[in-house]
């Protein structure tokens, strides 16, 4: 069946550091969602993308979803605090594929 | 203010024992989903409905059952829980209007432990 592979699965950055979770998918995807859980907390929705090669920025947050429709990525410029969480990618409309998701840590 | 409650938030008990956790929105959204997260394995979905009495498995389905008799409410149900069943479960639901793309919105979890 369709797989989702999310790396890596943990990232250690210092604050300002960039960081970037990568999301692969073995089929084509009609759309990819992102989502942020903090520790302890429940996902919550960052973005979607839907065409090939989009590209949308949130402030420090840059998604980009590959031309084949089969990648994304997620890169947050100068890390800070806050961002701490697993960032998971998701592929699908009704039934959902999750990536095993990024945590990401930021030492201060 | 717009949500999706879970409940019971944590439960114990034991194996067997047939068990069923609420989940409600009241943002008056078509689409609701179960999902459960264990440690390494991310978010696998167990069952979703694309709207009343429309019901569909996910990756996980099984072991449990749903059931969507109103737009706001779908409980997820273990006729008979097993120690394998022991995770995080969280509820969700998105509009399906086009507008709202796929913004899923999710309960607070439920923490299950099945001995």
């Amino acid at each position: 069946g369709q797989q989702v592979m999310q790396i890596p699965q943990y990232q250690h950055v210092q604050e300002g550091e960039d960081f970037t979770t990568y999301c692969n998918s073995s089929t084509t995807l009609s759309n990819i969602q992102w989502y942020k859980q903090r520790p302890g907390g429940h996902p919550v929705f960052l973005i979607q993308l839907v065409k090939s090669g989009e590209v949308k920025k949130q402030k420090r947050l840059t998604f980009q979803f590959g031309e084949a429709k089969k990648n994304s990525s997620l890169h947050i410029t100068a890390t800070q605090t806050t961002d701490v969480g697993t960032y998971f990618c998701a592929g699908g409309r009704g039934k959902l594929i999750f990536g095993q998701g990024t945590e990401l840590s930021v030492k201060p | 203010e717009a949500q999706v409650t879970q409940n019971p938030r944590y439960l114990i008990t034991v194996t067997g024992k047939k068990l069923t956790v609420t989940c409600s929105q009241n943002m008056n959204h078509e689409y609701m989903s179960w999902y459960r997260q264990d440690p390494g394995l991310g978010l696998r979905q167990i069952y979703y409905s694309m709207n009343v009495e429309v019901t569909d498995k996910g990756d996980v389905p099984e072991g449990y059952k749903v059931s969507r008799k109103e737009k706001r409410n779908f409980p997820l149900i273990l006729e008979s829980p097993s120690p394998n069943q022991t995770s995080l479960y969280f509820c969700a639901s998105r509009s399906r209007l086009m507008t709202s793309a796929y913004e899923q919105y999710f309960g607070p979890g439920t923490r299950l432990t099945v001995t």
